[in-house]
């Protein structure tokens, strides 16, 4: 089956500091990623849409400075939290759709990130 | 804003039993999708329901779509305590973005199977 990789899996950052997770796409090609935050026992929100070889699509209310994206490939996709300030501290989640499935195929999740920013 | 809300929050049930869990949204959609996560890891999709279908089977798993409610609930049979997680439904609402297609998930269930 597809499998997407995320990493790291866990990261403990100083305020100030940056931090680069990366999703990569294994055994399929991802044109297009998505990027998710989940605060404890919370659903996802959807940060912003990853496009291979063009700028990230944010949602409303999501800092485009703070949280770069880069989709420089059509198997990865960094998201890379800069500044990192404590209330950055959550749980983000990758994913990706084969583009040989369908624009609306289900989506293929890595297996998340926990950031604690101290 | 969230494009699902589900129902109950959290769900507590012995071995064997069913566990029903119910999903509602605001807007027309193309489909809705149920997944699982297990808690600290990503989600695994469990099955898709198009927006022309009224019920899906896959093994275990029952689901059951109203357009005209904007409603889907998920069934799970004959429950083990492996199928603890929290469950999520998600539209894929319709649009003319092709692979930019996003997926607006709902709140979630935590279900608990205790054995």
């Amino acid at each position: 089956g597809a499998v997407v990789s995320q990493h790291p899996s866990r990261v403990i950052c100083k305020s100030g500091t940056s931090v680069k997770i990366e999703c990569r796409s294994l055994d399929f090609q991802a044109t297009t990623m998505f990027w998710y935050r989940q605060f404890p026992k919370q659903s996802l929100m959807l940060m912003a849409t990853s496009n291979e070889g063009s700028k990230a699509t944010y949602e409303q209310g999501v800092e485009k400075d703070k949280f770069l994206i880069n989709h420089a490939s059509l198997t990865l996709s960094t998201l890379t939290v800069t500044s990192a300030h404590p209330e950055d501290s959550s749980f983000y989640i990758c994913s990706a759709r084969d583009q040989g499935q369908g624009w609306y195929s289900p989506l293929h999740f890595g297996n998340g990130t926990r950031l604690t920013v101290t | 804003s969230q494009q699902g809300e589900e129902d109950p929050q959290a769900l507590s049930i012995q071995e064997g039993e069913n566990a029903t869990m119910n999903c509602s949204y605001k807007t027309s959609i193309n489909n809705l999708q149920w997944y699982r996560q297990n808690s600290g890891r990503g989600l695994v999709h469990l099955i898709l329901i198009r927006s022309n279908e009224r019920e899906k089977h896959s093994g275990r798993l029952r689901v059951t779509l109203d357009t005209s409610k904007k409603s889907s609930s998920l069934l799970i049979t004959a429950s083990r305590a492996a199928d603890t997680a929290s469950y999520f439904c998600a539209t894929a609402l319709p649009s003319y973005g092709g692979a930019t297609n996003k997926l607006i998930f709902g709140t979630g269930t935590l279900l608990a199977v205790q054995p």
